[in-house]
């Protein structure tokens, strides 16, 4: 059974950079094909992909925010890091951790956790 | 990038009736070397995560009722619920997965009428 959880504050200043966890049980990020990403949804607003990294450490960025992102794993722990810097107060979001192999669709989400930036 | 726009973005229904929502990509997610649909459509619940209901364009996923339809190719698709029940209140979201950047749809948000 996989599942996914985020973990990370609820609140950060503008400009700091945030910090988000996924911790995933179920399977293995060595297993071929397998990848964890980043999804992120405003109050009230659509979907957008932000990030994803493969079994083979392959990571994917979304354009529009790949100056500000980094994403990391950690198989033994079963972790995967997403980092944002220079937040801003319309990253305020619900942010996803979502599981997929490569080529296919997102097949599991964690409950999300909802980040605030507000001074 | 893959622009998708969904119609309508609301959408209220009478109980047992027809709910059809329309997914548009603003280029083809067919793959001509498998013929395959890179499209999919979550349902997302308030305060839940979204739920995959429909992969590959018309792929109903274990567990997902036979009254939800997908259907389409190339750069249309649809969504269909037919006899809708009043557990099938949500917003519909369609995503692409044939390139990054993987890309969403606005939503459609279905009511009962």
């Amino acid at each position: 059974q996989i599942t996914l959880k985020e973990s990370g504050p609820a609140l950060v200043k503008p400009t700091q950079t945030l910090t988000l966890t996924c911790t995933f049980s179920g399977f293995s990020l060595t297993t071929h094909a397998v990848g964890v990403g980043w999804i992120r949804q405003p109050p009230g607003k659509a979907l957008e992909w932000l990030a994803l990294i493969y079994w083979d450490n392959d990571k994917r960025y979304s354009p529009s925010l790949k100056s500000r992102l980094t994403i990391t794993k950690d198989t033994s722990k079963k972790q995967v890091v997403l980092t944002m810097t220079n937040m801003d107060p319309v990253d305020t979001a619900t942010y996803y951790c979502v599981h997929r192999q490569t080529g296919s669709y997102f097949d599991y989400w964690g409950q999300g956790t909802l980040v605030t930036v507000s001074s | 990038d893959i622009v998708m726009t969904q119609s309508p973005d609301s959408l209220a229904v009478s109980l047992g009736e027809r709910a059809t929502i329309n997914c548009k990509s603003s280029q083809s997610v067919l793959y001509s070397s498998n013929n395959k649909n890179f499209l999919a459509w979550y349902q997302q619940k308030p305060g839940q995560p979204p739920k995959l209901l429909i992969s590959w364009a018309s792929t109903r996923e274990s567990g997902v009722p036979d009254r939800f339809t997908g259907s389409g190719s190339g750069t249309d698709f649809t969504l269909t619920i037919t006899s809708l029940q009043a557990e099938d209140v949500a917003v519909y979201f369609c995503q692409h997965y044939y390139t990054t950047p993987y890309t969403f749809g606005q939503g459609t948000k279905l009511e009962i009428k």
